[in-house]
């Protein structure tokens, strides 16, 4: 059963950076599509990107000028920046991977980080 | 972007009763479409996908159905640990979009 463990700072000042990690054990991390999703009180669950290990990457439209989503293989870690952050990307960050074969189905997902954005 | 529409807000039953729960898509997502248990404080869980497939380890009171705009999931006799937020999630269109939810609580 893979695990999905997420790290980074619950607290982030408006107009920084947003950083978070997702350490992934007991599977490869390149057979998959691996995803951020954040979930707010205001806009629910929201997807924001993937990467997969052949070089795609693929971000939500309304997102793509501030976010970027790395994979690194050697360690089997995956992470998120988020630039000029503001309130409204307050929320709780959920790294999850993506079904084998089926691409946008989400069948495993970290513990969730709350970031709270307030300076 | 296609809109999923879920209803009701909120389901109150009782353990041992049946649920039905509903999800409408603004335009046809074929059989993409997904349902998700959430409980507080946790990440939701995957139950059913591709409209009627049922997930790894989900107990067989979970169905669901539908295609094209219209879909169901239903709990044939609720447990008490099935009293929890349920979003339905397409993957036809990008990007993948999720409900806004249906809670199921306690009557």
């Amino acid at each position: 059963q893979v695990q999905l463990h997420q790290s980074g700072p619950g607290l982030v000042k408006p107009l920084e950076t947003l950083s978070l990690t997702c350490s992934v054990s007991a599977d490869s991390i390149s057979s998959y599509y691996w995803n951020w999703i954040r979930q707010s009180p205001g806009k629910g669950l929201e997807w924001i990107g993937h990467v997969h290990q052949s070089g795609y990457i693929n971000y939500k439209p309304s997102l793509e000028s501030r976010v970027n989503i790395s994979l690194d293989t050697s360690k089997n870690q995956f992470s998120l920046n988020m630039t000029s952050v503001t309130a409204a990307d307050t929320a709780v960050y959920f790294c999850v991977r993506s079904m084998r074969g089926r691409n946008g189905l989400f069948d495993n997902w970290g513990q969730g980080t709350l970031v709270t954005v307030s300076s | 972007e296609i809109v999923l529409t879920q209803s009701p807000a909120t389901l109150s039953l009782s353990p041992g009763e049946r649920a039905t729960l509903s999800c409408r898509a603004s335009q046809s997502v074929s059989t993409y479409l997904a349902w998700y248990q959430q409980k507080p404080g946790q990440a939701p869980r995957l139950l059913i996908y591709d409209a009627s497939k049922t997930a790894t380890g989900i107990p067989a009171r979970f169905s669901g159905s539908g295609s094209g705009t219209d879909f169901t999931l239903t709990i044939s006799s609720l447990e008490p640990e099935d009293f929890a937020v349920y979003y339905c999630q397409q993957r036809s269109s990008w990007p993948p979009i999720f409900g806004q939810g249906t809670k199921l609580e306690i009557k």
